[in-house]
C-alpha cells in the first residue's frame, strides 16, 4: 500500500525556519517525482514545489522562491521541505504528493498533511 | 500563470440526481501529444485530496464510473451521475501544462 506520512509541522514565529519531512513507503520512491502542495485554513489547494526523481531538478512557486527548499533522500525514502524566513501567509497544511509515472503531472497519492502555523 | 476558474453548484443536490462542475482555464491545456493536461481531485471533509480524473477524461484507478470528465482545450466539466452521500466534499480542477501548477478555487458539493 502506498503511504506518505508528513511530519515536522508546528507553531513557529515569523522569520524563523521549519523543516517538513515526508516518509514514503509501499513503492519505489526513487522512481517518482514528488511535490508539496499547501492549503491555508478554509482555502483551496496551492502548489508549492516539485522535485525530480534524482533531485537534480526543482521547481517553486514565486512566493516561496529563495525561502523554501525542496529536497529528497532516496536512500531514506524521504522528501523534505526546508522553510526559511517564514511569514504569516505561509500558515497552511502542507501535503506531500507523488507524481505518477503517467505523462504530465498527475498527483496520484497524497499524505495526510502537516500543519504549519506562523505566528508570534 | 494559468488561471483556473471553477463554477458553483446549486447546493444541496438531491441524492440520486446528477451534478456537473465546470472549470475554465485561461490558456488551452491541449498538449502537443494530443492529451489535455487537466486533473480533477476530490477532497472529502477532513481528508487529503484524492485523484479522480486525469488527462481531462481518464478515471483514476478505483474511481466509480459515476464520475466522468469532458471538455475542450479551455472549458471542462466533471459530471457526477446519481450523486451519493460519499461524494460530499470539495472538487478541484488542476492544470499541469506548465509551471506553476495551478488549481481552481474548488467547488463544494452538498447532498440533500
Amino acid at each position: 500500500e502506498v503511504q506518505l506520512v508528513e511530519s515536522g509541522g508546528g507553531l513557529v514565529q515569523p522569520g524563523r525556519s521549519l523543516k517538513l519531512s515526508c516518509a514514503a513507503s509501499g513503492f519505489t520512491f526513487s522512481n517518482y517525482g514528488m511535490a508539496w502542495v499547501c492549503q491555508a485554513p478554509t482555502k483551496g489547494l496551492e502548489w508549492v514545489a516539485s522535485i525530480s526523481t534524482g533531485g537534480g531538478n526543482t521547481y517553486y512557486r514565486d512566493s516561496v522562491k529563495g525561502r523554501f527548499t525542496i529536497s529528497r533522500d532516496n536512500a531514506k525514502n524521504t522528501l523534505y521541505l526546508q522553510m526559511d524566513s517564514l511569514r504569516s501567509e505561509d500558515t497552511a497544511t502542507y501535503y506531500c504528493a507523488r507524481r505518477s509515472l503517467l505523462p504530465g503531472y498527475v498527483m496520484d497519492a497524497w499524505g495526510q498533511g502537516a500543519s504549519v502555523t506562523v505566528s508570534s | 500563470d494559468i488561471v483556473m476558474t471553477q463554477g458553483a453548484l446549486p447546493n444541496p443536490v438531491p441524492s440520486g440526481e446528477s451534478a456537473s462542475i465546470t472549470c475554465q482555464s485561461s490558456k488551452s491545456l491541449l498538449h502537443s501529444n494530443g492529451k489535455t493536461y487537466l486533473n480533477w481531485y476530490l477532497q472529502r471533509p477532513g481528508q487529503s485530496p484524492q485523484l479522480l480524473i486525469y488527462w481531462m477524461s481518464t478515471r483514476a484507478s478505483g474511481v466509480s464510473d459515476r464520475f466522468s470528465g469532458s471538455g475542450s482545450g479551455t472549458d471542462f466539466t466533471l459530471k457526477i451521475s446519481s450523486v451519493e452521500a460519499e461524494d460530499v466534499g470539495v472538487y478541484y480542477c488542476q492544470q499541469f501544462l506548465e509551471y506553476p501548477l495551478t488549481f481552481g478555487s474548488g467547488t463544494k458539493l452538498e447532498i440533500k
